[in-house]
């Protein structure tokens, strides 16, 4: 995975709490996305950051969900007032910027699984 | 319908079959991953194509851009490959442009048996 770190690696939150999440890109990566893997359903794409912007949170739940890249840190992805619905696996990734035509390789993290109870 | 379909959704093989799963995709897409996660883990880009074929060891990787049409190959499977593969296009904005907004395949779990 070319050193995407994520953690906790699991989370277990009691309804109405706040899970944080947090993820380091590889070194020199200065894009940040956040994807979404609910129980027996595909990844969907949440949002993309790059340091200190939100580029694109098209994929965001309207509510209680936030993320954020600061200058310095990691990025973070936050979840108010959790629900059980919030219950999946959520990945982080990065990428140096892209390239126009042809993209570029994105490296995964190995995940943060949260649980609501 | 999804703008990325993979094909099976499930397959069953005995080790040593050769293996292929297919993706194909309804929009302009500047590229595509093929991506494989094991249970309970994290995800692994296999392959990045943007045109042609790609090969690492055992598994070869093939896209046809006029036919929005990708697959994934594994020759000599083996109970180690055991996973789900998704495919993963990045789609092409209005601006002609790309970057990591993926979206993914609904996935291919593969099962290889001894």
């Amino acid at each position: 995975n070319a050193g995407v770190m994520q953690n906790p690696r699991h989370l277990v939150r009691r309804r109405g709490q706040e899970a944080r999440l947090r993820c380091s890109p590889v070194k020199g990566h200065s894009h940040v996305y956040w994807y979404r893997q609910l129980p027996e359903e595909g990844l969907k794409f949440m949002v993309y950051l790059q340091k200190e912007n939100i580029i694109d949170e098209s994929g965001m739940p309207k509510e209680r969900f936030s993320a954020e890249f600061p200058k310095e840190g990691p990025s973070i992805l936050r979840i108010q007032q959790v629900v059980r619905g919030d219950s999946a696996a959520y990945f982080c990734a990065s990428s140096p910027p892209f390239r126009r035509i042809t993209g570029n390789t994105i490296y995964f993290g190995e995940g943060s699984w949260l649980t609501v109870v | 319908k999804n703008e990325v379909e993979q094909s099976p959704q499930n397959l069953t093989a005995q080790e040593g079959e050769f293996i292929t799963i297919n993706c194909s995709y309804s929009v302009g897409i500047s590229a595509l991953h093929w991506l494989q996660q094991h249970p309970g883990g994290g995800i692994v880009s296999l392959f990045m194509l943007s045109s042609g074929k790609k090969k690492h060891g055992r598994l070869i990787a093939t896209i046809n851009i006029q036919e929005k049409h990708s697959s994934l190959h594994i020759t000599a499977s083996h109970p180690r490959d055991s996973a789900v593969y998704i495919c993963a296009a990045y789609p092409v904005n209005a601006g002609g442009t790309s970057y990591g907004k993926l979206t993914f395949g609904q996935g291919t779990i593969l099962t290889v048996h001894p």
